[in-house]
């Protein structure tokens, strides 16, 4: 079975500071993991994924991941956040069809000017 | 290239009406996932079409159903609403069927059950 955990639902952090949003998943078969975004009343946005090519995945937007098997982990950075990352961000593995996605529960990050 | 679409972006219906939501995914693409989205389950897989045939289906009771057709546009269909079906209702379309293939989402249906 395949399920990720995001610790912390919410998350702030001064403009220009480091965001760090933490991912850890389940899985019993090597895992493909995303992260999206979601923009108030709007639909959810690929922010990058792993696939099991290079383990530090770079995405859209100035953030990256790294995934680390050995702490089953997918945390999601960026160096120096904006107003616009303002947002809820979710971590999801595959699940038992490729396109059957488990997601986890989600953080809200805000940026505080 | 359009987006995925899904209509209405709003929908209000009462406990026991049966409601159907729509998706048009981006053109070439033939396989459509369904998600609903609650603050209390967060995001919950429904189901998956592909080449008009679901692939896979979420643990949801035998009221929440789909369809796609030849096209790939996609229904899915409530029926006997009750009252925690209120949620956010997003399709999501990907160009096939690997592992690790980028699904797209449109912007969602939001149901509200009065």
């Amino acid at each position: 079975a395949q399920s990720v955990t995001q610790l912390g639902s919410h998350v702030s952090v001064s403009e220009g500071a480091l965001v760090l949003l933490r991912c850890n998943y389940s899985s019993s078969v090597p895992p493909y993991l995303f992260w999206y975004v979601q923009y108030p009343n709007q639909g959810l946005q690929l922010l990058l994924k792993y696939t099991s090519a290079a383990t530090l995945v770079k995405g859209i937007n100035g953030f990256e991941a790294e995934f680390k098997k050995s702490e089953t982990s997918f945390h999601l950075t960026k160096p120096s956040a904006h107003m616009s990352d303002a947002a809820e961000y979710f971590c999801a593995v595959t699940g038992g069809g490729a396109n059957n996605l488990f997601f986890g529960t989600g953080t809200r990050l805000t940026v505080i000017p | 290239k359009a987006g995925v679409t899904q209509t209405p972006r709003y929908l209000i219906k009462t406990r026991g009406q049966q409601v159907t939501l729509s998706c048009s995914p981006i053109s070439g693409h033939r396989s459509v996932s369904w998600y609903q989205q609650t603050p209390g389950q967060g995001l919950q897989f429904l189901f998956e079409y592909f080449s008009e045939t679901q692939r896979n289906k979420g643990n949801f009771p035998g009221r929440f159903s789909g369809r796609q057709f030849s096209n790939s546009r996609s229904e899915m269909n409530v029926s006997t609403l009750e009252l925690g079906d209120s949620a956010l209702y997003l399709c999501a379309s990907s160009a096939g069927t690997n592992k690790g293939n980028e699904q797209f989402f449109g912007p969602g249906t939001r149901l509200t059950v009065l």
